[in-house]
């Protein structure tokens, strides 16, 4: 049963560069979402889709695009990373977002040099 | 954004007592409230998804309660066990909204 995969585990950057965090779902959730967690700051939410096509913001979405071209993946970009983006990135996908549970992946720890 | 607060924000507990902790939320325009459970160097795992006010739900030795009208759940643990050790968070979707917000959480920490 793989769920909701994340990669890659680690990533460090230079400040400046690029990258995309990949995330994919086999289970068929319409809805996908990505959070960071920092030290006493708790899960926020950075981007969500409710399906194919369709994504909004969240909390704290400056310096990050998503897009949402298949159901199973929910890829997130920095566009130019700065050294405040350092943090764990977590996506999770469920069935429905207010009812139903979210299931995470095991996470991105992304460093930003 | 929705305001949930979830106290205390640490907890030490000997192995064997039983436990509760808080979480606490706007009452108007409730939706629903999730709880989870995180274990450290791993990913928050679903415990419950509550809807109803006066829902209890229960997973082995952990419960949860629901007040939507007053805004607050309680989750209890009864007779604590080491691997009981992990942080415990709520969250709730916004009025109209599918954000969820969480609480920065409660850490337990069960002494052998």
């Amino acid at each position: 049963n793989a769920g909701v995969t994340q990669t890659p585990k680690f990533q460090v950057l230079k400040t400046g560069q690029s990258m995309t965090l990949q995330c994919a779902q086999d289970m068929n959730h319409e809805y996908m979402s990505w959070y960071r967690q920092d030290p006493g700051m708790g899960l926020r939410l950075i981007h969500y889709s409710v399906g194919a096509g369709i994504t909004d913001q969240g909390e704290v979405p400056n310096g990050y695009n998503v897009s949402r071209s298949t159901t199973e993946d929910f890829p997130l970009r920095l566009l130019s990373a700065a050294p405040s983006q350092t943090s764990v990135y977590f996506c999770a996908s469920s069935a429905h977002p207010n009812n139903q549970p979210q299931h995470f992946g095991d996470g991105t720890r992304l460093s930003i040099l | 954004i929705l305001n949930v607060e979830q106290s205390p924000q640490s907890l030490h507990v000997q192995e064997g007592d039983s436990t509760n902790f808080t979480c606490s939320f706007p009452s108007s325009n409730f939706y629903a409230l999730h709880w989870y459970r995180w274990e450290t160097a791993k990913s928050p795992e679903a415990l419950f998804v509550m809807t109803l006010n006066g829902d209890e739900k229960k997973k082995g030795r952990i419960s949860a309660t629901l007040n939507t009208k007053e805004g607050y759940s309680y989750l209890y643990i009864k007779g604590s066990q080491p691997e009981d050790s992990a942080t415990y968070l709520c969250a709730l979707p916004g009025a109209g909204s599918y954000q969820l917000t969480f609480g920065k959480g409660t850490k337990l920490s069960v002494i052998p």
